[in-house]
């Protein structure tokens, strides 16, 4: 069974409104979680990295202010996408580790599919 | 800097048929590496992985070698059923984070 969980899978949200994703560990405490996005058909782009208890870090390029990300617990770690646009629409993937304390294994949500109309 | 290079696809297989999805990487130090499969629709999910060099990972049939003499990690499965098409994605993880390849889509005709 999954051992990170993503919700919602799907959510449309109008432009202009934020709209917030959740990543929760199952199985172990998520000492780390990461922030991916895909676009159609390419790859995924790491947009953040954040340890619980500290602020995010972002990758180049990324707006920290449009891209809100807290981690504030070591099963939960959420994505709230500010003042949504239709290009932020996109397919965008958790993952999480524990560390040692889950083999070193990364693990991934089952995504979430954003439309913003 | 870390870097992953995948076989450009759609790679178009017949059933039963013999797969090899080639992947380099460009590294500094000794990294991990991981082959991930993606269906439609859904995320990721890790298919095999490799430690150190001359390790073999192997899962469901596929199987894949780290080679540092080449920098390469090429995924090979003997007979690939319609099921296994998916996209496909060769990784590497060194100072934490995972690096991924662009991704080669895999279809297996019947």
């Amino acid at each position: 069974g999954a051992v990170v969980s993503q919700h919602p899978s799907r959510v449309i949200c109008k432009s202009g409104t934020s709209v917030k994703i959740e990543c929760r560990s199952l199985d172990f405490q998520a000492t780390t979680m990461f922030w991916y996005r895909q676009f159609p058909k390419q790859s995924l782009m790491l947009m953040a990295t954040s340890n619980e208890g500290s602020k995010a870090t972002y990758e180049q390029g990324v707006e920290k202010d449009k891209f809100l990300i807290n981690h504030a617990s070591l099963t939960l770690s959420t994505l709230t996408v500010t003042s949504a646009h239709p290009e932020d629409s996109s397919f965008y993937i958790c993952s999480a580790t524990g560390g040692q304390s889950s083999g070193n294994t990364i693990y991934f949500g089952e995504g979430s599919w954003l439309t913003v109309v | 800097g870390n870097s992953v290079t995948q076989m450009e696809g759609p790679v178009t297989l017949s059933e039963e048929a013999f797969l090899t999805i080639n992947c380099t990487y460009t590294a500094t130090g000794y990294p991990s590496l991981f082959w991930y499969v993606q269906y439609p629709g859904e995320g990721l999910q890790l298919l095999l992985k490799a430690t150190k060099a001359d390790d073999k990972g192997s899962n469901k049939g596929f199987e894949a070698t780290y080679r540092k003499e080449t920098t390469s990690f090429h995924l090979e499965k003997g007979s690939v059923q319609v099921s296994d098409s998916a996209v496909y994605f060769c990784a590497l993880r060194n100072t934490g984070k995972l690096i991924f390849g662009q991704g080669t889509t895999l279809q297996v005709k019947p």
